[in-house]
């Protein structure tokens, strides 16, 4: 599975938007982006996840980029419920169960009142 | 029933002692994981389980034993362990098509003493 770096820490004023970054410049066609965040000391949440279109749901928005090196996660209007570790996992997307989600460092979010 | 449960959400035990950790999910995933956390680090990845088969170990010491006796059960058993062994075990499920995202339990904070 392709690697993936993220910034170690980000700040995000509360309401505003919070956009983390996600280089994965090894991508392979058929590769998948993840986004999970976890919250201190809970198992991990799934955000959203993408091939190449750019994906939204109730969470949060994914934007990657046409060359599928690198993406975005948009959390529009964010909250102190937000502040986690997110992290950014490229994997390929087979139908074979035996394959892995490895995590990454992550980015810490944290979302000032 | 989107859930995996894991118990218990805490154990406590001495190094000479044998315990277990429980995960269940009643999703139909033929997917299961076990992750083991530090403090602040991600989780990283000790076994995979596909069709009650286990498709991956990371190398993980003995002291670890991992059994899968159904499809929605997985237990991890634990022997003699040290007291770096302490950490939050995660479990994680997977449904069969090909991008489809890993649930991931609450986890057990294990504490060796």
């Amino acid at each position: 599975d392709a690697k993936t770096t993220q910034p170690t820490s980000m700040d995000c004023a509360e309401g505003r938007a919070a956009n983390l970054p996600c280089n994965h410049s090894t991508i392979s066609g058929n590769e998948y982006v993840y986004w999970y965040r976890q919250i201190h000391s809970q198992g991990p949440q799934y955000i959203i996840h993408g091939l190449k279109n750019n994906e939204t749901n109730e969470m949060a928005s994914l934007i990657i980029t046409e060359d599928r090196k690198s993406s975005t996660l948009i959390l529009p209007h964010a909250t102190l419920r937000d502040t986690a570790v997110y992290y950014c996992i490229v994997r390929v997307g087979v139908i074979n169960y035996g394959q892995n989600f490895v995590f990454g460092p992550g980015t810490r979010l944290s979302v000032l009142p | 029933d989107t859930e995996v449960t894991q118990t218990p959400k805490h154990l406590v035990m001495g190094m000479t002692n044998k315990k277990s950790l429980k995960c269940e999910q009643h999703m139909g995933h033929r997917a299961m994981y076990w992750y083991k956390q530090k403090a602040k680090k991600p989780p990283e990845l000790m076994f995979v389980y596909s069709y009650e088969k286990l498709s991956i170990n990371e190398s993980v010491p003995s002291r670890f034993s991992p059994e899968c006796p159904n499809s929605s059960l997985l237990n991890l058993h634990l022997h003699a362990l040290q007291p770096e062994d302490s950490a939050l075990y995660l479990c994680a499920s997977r449904g069969p098509l090909r991008d489809t995202e890993a649930f991931f339990g609450q986890g057990t904070r294990l504490t060796v003493v």
